[in-house]
């Protein structure tokens, strides 16, 4: 069975750079949460959108902005990186909502140098 | 704000034994769903197991079952015959059913290593 899909895997950049991440959920589903896990901590809610839109939105920096496009995959901007942002992203994906279960991806782990 | 405890950092256990991870929580909301997650080595989250707070049965699949407590907001994970295959970091998540947030929360995770 076809599962999320994260690209790119790894990913290594500069101080003050930008990246960008991308989500592809399981086919025919609507909603896409991001999360942010720092080295040995639990999974931050970032950011989700349903239907294209935005939906909820936790502990996501100024300098992050993501968007949900008419296929249903979703980009994970982030702009002028710091260290701490060195963390494994991940992207979840459901059908509708409130029906509970989430599927993971693999994660797209960043390193800010 | 939904909350989730996890009260035990780590954990060890003999290969082929029995382990229960912990976890409470905190809604004023009636419907909700509790997951326990998986997060081996290879950091990919890997769904083990969820209960539906309205149904009174706990949930099992496999040698994995829980101990849901309603009126306690306790939702332990029992891993029975336990493998080297199940060390890993184990998290437990709160979801609510409808309305309000979507999002899963985490509570901080509990590492554990089977023994050979």
């Amino acid at each position: 069975a076809a599962g999320v899909i994260q690209s790119p895997r790894h990913l290594i950049k500069e101080k003050r750079e930008t990246a960008t991440l991308k989500c592809y959920p399981i086919p025919r589903h609507d909603t896409v949460y991001w999360y942010q896990q720092g080295p040995g901590q639990d999974p931050q809610f970032l950011i989700s959108f349903y239907e294209k839109m935005q939906s909820d939105k936790g502990s996501i920096p100024d300098r992050f902005s993501a968007q949900q496009f008419s296929d249903y995959h979703s980009e994970l901007n982030m702009s002028s990186l710091e260290l701490g942002d060195s963390a494994l992203y991940f992207c979840a994906s459901s059908l509708g909502q409130g029906n509970g279960e989430l599927f993971f991806g693999e994660g797209s782990r960043l390193t800010v140098l | 704000a939904q909350t989730v405890t996890q009260s035990q950092p780590e954990m060890s256990v003999q290969e082929a034994e029995t382990v229960t991870l912990s976890c409470t929580y905190d809604t004023s909301e009636n419907n909700y769903y509790l997951f326990w997650y998986k997060q081996p080595p290879s950091r990919q989250m890997i769904l083990v197991i969820r209960q539906e707070a309205y149904k009174q049965q706990n949930a099992t699949e496999n040698r994995f079952s829980v101990n849901f407590q309603k009126a306690a907001k306790s939702f332990s994970l029992k891993i029975s015959d336990s493998q080297l295959g199940d060390t890993a970091m184990y998290f437990c998540a709160f979801k609510e059913s409808q309305g309000g947030s979507e999002k899963l929360v985490f509570g901080k995770g509990t590492k554990l290593t089977v023994n050979p």
